[in-house]
C-alpha cells in the first residue's frame, strides 16, 4: 500500500498567490482530514470529510481557505490569496470509519507539504 | 474550546529507563485517546489507542487512561535512542449527527540519552 500521498512536498510562493495542495488517501478509507502544523499552534484540524462530504470545517481559519473532495481518491486544499502567516506544514490524513461512535479515528498521515509564503 | 495539554519538554531519559509522557484533556465527554509519534521533519505515526479506563500494553509501550481524572499517559519501557521524537496526544469525542471533535496536544519532545 502506497500510504497517503501528498503533493507538492514543498511549496514556496509569494503573498497574494493562489496555492493548491493535493492529497490521495489510502484506498478504502472513508475519512480524510486536513491539518496544519506550526511550532506555535501545534497540529490543528482544518476540515474533514466522510465519503467525500465535508463534515466539519470549523477549523478552517478564514474564507481564504477552501477544501474539496471530488471523489474518494482525491482532495485539494486551496488558499487564495496566500499570506505569510499561512506558512506551515500541511498534513493530509485518512482513516477507516470508526467501529462505533465510541471509537475515534486511527489516522494515517501523509508526508506533508511544507508551505512558505514570502 | 476543547483543550489537550501536554508538557512540551524536552523530557530527557537515559537509555534503558522508563519514559513517562502525560496528557490531560478538558472535555469530559471524550471517548477515545491516541498517542502519535513524530520524528523531526516527519509526519505523525499512530503508536497506541486506548478507549477504556486502565492500562493497555503493546510491546514496550503502555497507555494508561483515567477518565475520572481526565488523564492519559504513555509509558515507554527500556527507552532507546530511536524513541527520541515528539509524542502527540490526540483526543476524540463524538458530538452527534456523525460529527466528531478531534483535538491534538502540542506534543512532548522526548530525548533518550545513550
Amino acid at each position: 500500500d502506497a500510504g497517503v500521498i501528498q503533493s507538492p512536498r514543498h511549496e514556496v510562493t509569494e503573498m497574494g498567490q493562489e496555492v493548491t495542495l493535493r492529497c490521495k488517501p489510502i484506498s478504502g478509507h472513508d475519512y480524510l482530514f486536513w491539518y496544519r502544523q506550526t511550532m506555535m499552534r501545534g497540529l490543528e484540524l482544518l476540515i474533514y470529510f466522510n465519503n467525500n462530504v465535508p463534515i466539519d470545517d470549523s477549523g478552517m481559519p478564514e474564507d481564504r481557505f477552501s477544501a474539496k473532495m471530488p471523489n474518494a481518491s482525491f482532495s485539494t486544499l486551496k488558499i487564495q490569496p496566500s499570506e505569510p502567516r499561512d506558512s506551515a506544514v500541511y498534513f493530509c490524513a485518512s482513516s477507516l470509519a470508526p467501529r462505533d461512535v465510541l471509537f475515534g479515528f486511527e489516522q494515517f498521515f501523509g508526508p506533508g507539504t511544507r508551505l512558505t509564503v514570502l | 474550546q476543547k483543550e489537550v495539554e501536554q508538557n512540551s519538554g524536552p523530557l530527557s531519559v537515559p537509555e534503558g529507563a522508563i519514559a513517562s509522557l502525560n496528557c490531560t484533556y478538558s472535555d469530559r465527554g471524550s471517548q477515545s485517546f491516541f498517542w502519535y509519534r513524530q520524528y523531526s521533519g516527519k509526519s505523525p505515526e499512530l503508536i497506541m489507542s486506548i478507549y477504556s479506563n486502565g492500562d493497555k500494553e503493546d510491546g514496550r509501550f503502555t497507555a494508561q487512561l483515567n477518565k475520572a481524572s481526565q488523564y492519559v499517559s504513555l509509558l515507554i519501557r527500556d527507552s532507546q535512542p530511536s524513541d527520541s521524537a515528539t509524542y502527540l496526544c490526540a483526543v476524540t469525542a463524538y458530538s452527534g449527527a456523525g460529527s466528531y471533535q478531534l483535538t491534538f496536544g502540542k506534543g512532548t519532545k522526548l530525548s533518550v540519552i545513550p
